[in-house]
């Protein structure tokens, strides 16, 4: 089975720019979430998606959004791109939401902001 | 509100030597507790889980790791170290299903020969 797969691996934007990350979960995952990984916060939950509804939100400003396809796979969206978004993305995909099911995670993207 | 403290956010230890990650949680009602590893350029990857049941939780790699309510811990221990479980190791907890999971900061373990 494949895992999950974000596109692309690395990405370089300059300040105000936007960008737009992918994440195909593994087959039959419904759940996708996201986080944010810098060295000084660690792991930041972005927000959550179930069978294409935003069903979880962490605490980040409005220029973060994400959407999910009836296929499940996920795109999230930053706006307006500040330095301090440089940042690991990871994607994550779960079977449902009934029952605590591990997070299985992708490689993530890496984005830097010049 | 949830929370989780990782001891240590550097942890050396020799090849074959016991390993201990520390890690306490804070959580209004009993908590699901995980452990994942992440190494140098990749995503997380599950050692274990706790959700219910036996408080001593046994792992991929040879991890485990203990329960311990009366002390809100969920410690991860390797008896022998092993060069290849040299990475960086994440302590989450999460009160219920379909709620994100809140991460430590994370402790980067070095195994020298």
């Amino acid at each position: 089975k494949a895992g999950v797969t974000q596109t692309p691996r690395y990405l370089i934007k300059t300040r105000g720019q936007q960008v737009t990350l992918s994440c195909s979960p593994i087959s039959g995952h419904r759940s996708v979430s996201w986080y944010q990984q810098t060295p000084g916060q660690g792991l930041q939950f972005l927000f959550e998606y179930f069978s294409e509804t935003q069903r979880n939100k962490g605490n980040f400003p409005g220029r973060f959004s994400g959407r999910q396809f009836s296929n499940s796979r996920s795109e999230m969206n930053v706006s307006t791109l500040e330095l301090g978004d440089s940042a690991l993305y990871l994607c994550a995909s779960s079977l449902d939401g009934k029952e605590i099911s591990p997070l299985h995670f992708g490689n993530g993207t890496r984005l830097t902001v010049t | 509100a949830q929370s989780v403290t990782q001891l240590g956010s550097h942890v050396s230890v020799s090849e074959g030597a016991l390993v201990l990650l520390r890690c306490n949680y804070s959580s209004s009602v009993p908590p699901y507790l995980f452990w994942y590893v992440q190494y140098p350029n990749q995503g997380l990857q599950l050692l274990l889980k706790y959700t219910t049941g036996a408080t001593l939780v046994k792992g991929i790699n040879g991890f485990e790791a203990e329960f311990k309510k009366s002390e809100t811990s969920f410690h991860l221990t390797k008896p022998s170290a092993h060069m290849s479980d040299a990475a960086e190791y994440f302590c989450a907890v999460s009160e219920k299903a379909g709620t994100a999971l809140i991460f430590g900061k994370g402790t980067t373990l070095s195994v020298s020969s």
